[in-house]
């Protein structure tokens, strides 16, 4: 059992549709991260979301902190070729790093 | 310039062999870590050293030492490979540690076949 679970862990849609990942965990985060990582390179940090209930918006990209800081989602609105890649959730529920299971996203032209 | 780079990205080798990837980071950061990303995508950390000084280490087989020369390089030697270190290893660093809000950057990654 991994300490943050990521659902789903493949997702391939057509362009122009919504989607929506979800980032689950039993333990409580004083923050939480979303990577996303393109073939072949690194993760790149997308959000750092700090407080329970939290909203962020970075363009058509939408992160959310469950109100018990648990939890998060991203949710892609009229996803695009672009968007294709791996998202990571990551936190630290200590001093220690985790990352999550991985979503695996396809965005079909 | 690359913020975080690692060497060499491919490394194919055999079973039984030594080996070292070496990344080095120009952020001016404290922390670096180095992670195995397995055939499934997990990213798993391995260490962390902080200032030079080890601050996590991970479940790993002591045949994986890290080295830390300055704040700047953060090296992995492996010793006597095994078929199941086949991985991508990546090398990351970040301004300080013990936050979970702290940013990581990350290294392209180094994918080691083992044969």
């Amino acid at each position: 059992t991994q300490l943050l679970e990521q659902s789903p862990q493949f997702l391939s849609i057509q362009e122009g549709e919504n989607l929506t990942v979800y980032c689950n965990s039993s333990s409580v985060f004083s923050s939480l991260q979303w990577y996303r990582q393109e073939p072949g390179e690194g993760p790149v940090l997308l959000v750092t979301v700090v407080t329970g209930g939290e909203v962020k918006k970075l363009k058509r990209l939408t992160f959310q902190f469950g109100d018990a800081r648990k939890d998060s989602s991203l949710h892609i609105t009229a996803a695009q070729p672009g968007d294709t890649g791996l998202y990571l959730c990551a936190g630290a529920p200590g001093n220690q790093f985790y990352f999550g299971t991985g979503t695996s996203l396809t965005v079909i032209p | 310039d690359t913020a975080v780079s690692q060497t060499p990205k491919y490394l194919v080798t055999q079973m039984g062999n030594d080996k070292s990837i070496k990344c080095e980071q120009n952020l001016g950061h404290d922390t670096m870590y180095w992670y195995k990303q397995d055939s499934k995508k997990f990213l798993k950390i391995m260490f962390s050293y902080n200032n030079k000084e080890l601050i996590i280490n991970e479940t790993v087989p002591n045949r994986f030492s890290p080295k830390s020369p300055d704040k700047a390089h953060l090296n992995l030697h492996i010793n006597s490979l095994e078929l199941g270190d086949s991985a991508v290893y990546f090398c990351a660093s970040s301004l300080r540690s013990g936050s979970g809000s702290n940013i990581q950057y990350f290294g392209a990654g180094t994918r080691l076949s083992v044969l």
